[in-house]
């Protein structure tokens, strides 16, 4: 019983050529996150929806956008990747404001050519 | 803002042996503790958390503990087994609207049979 799913799990994109991942999720989350995991190294946040209220963390580049156009989906746009964009892309979700446990789906490769 | 700081970054172990990792973090507002496993290819995966009113939780061979004084808890891993062997991450994270969760550096821990 997926709760997170990431489409697709592999990503292959050439240079320059603009790329869109997609998460959805079955929990009704209220919040979103996008992640994103180079080799050995912690994930590192993209931004996040509360709701609609997108969030975005200061240091994301501009190459990267986000859209959540209903609850249960979110999308990570990658207008010009370069080959530095190569990563895991996660994404994640909570329920809102509290204690919450943070759900992971199962993560996009991303490889830049 | 928050900075979690994880330590071993590396733990090799001989099966049956514990293992314990540690973290610390330096806002004092943190008051949710999740610990993930990831491994290779994979999502991160919660395996235990604990919240700030707590010192210390356990779940069969996994255990947490909680300093809120020093700020630091970790991860006990009892009688290990090949298959504990991955990448453990710790984070840290406020009850706020939106929870950003800020995580350590991962440690990867690897059973030997």
């Amino acid at each position: 019983d997926a709760m997170v799913i990431q489409n697709p799990r592999y990503q292959v994109t050439q240079f320059g050529k603009p790329v869109t991942l997609s998460c959805s999720q079955t929990l009704n989350h209220n919040v979103m996150y996008w992640y994103q995991q180079k080799s050995s190294q912690a994930p590192k946040l993209l931004f996040h929806y509360y709701d609609k209220d997108f969030n975005n963390e200061a240091d994301t580049p501009d190459n990267f956008q986000s859209r959540r156009p209903n609850t249960s989906f979110c999308f990570l746009d990658i207008r010009s990747p370069g080959l530095g964009d190569a990563a895991m892309y996660l994404c994640a979700t909570t329920p809102g404001q509290g204690y919450n446990e943070q759900f992971f789906g199962p993560g996009t490769r991303l490889t830049v050519l | 803002g928050e900075n979690v700081e994880q330590h071993p970054s590396t733990l090799s172990v001989q099966e049956g042996d514990s293992a314990v990792i540690k973290c610390t973090y330096s806002d004092s507002a943190s008051n949710y503790f999740p610990w993930y496993k990831q491994e290779l290819g994979k999502g991160p995966q919660l395996i235990i958390d604990i919240r700030s009113n707590v010192g210390e939780k356990k779940d069969q061979r996994i255990a947490v503990t909680l300093n809120k004084t020093a700020k630091h808890f970790s991860l006990h891993i009892t009688e290990t087994q090949p298959e504990d062997s991955a990448v453990y991450f710790c984070a840290a994270s406020t009850s706020t609207r939106g929870n950003q969760f800020y995580f350590g550096t991962g440690t990867s821990l690897t059973v030997i049979p």
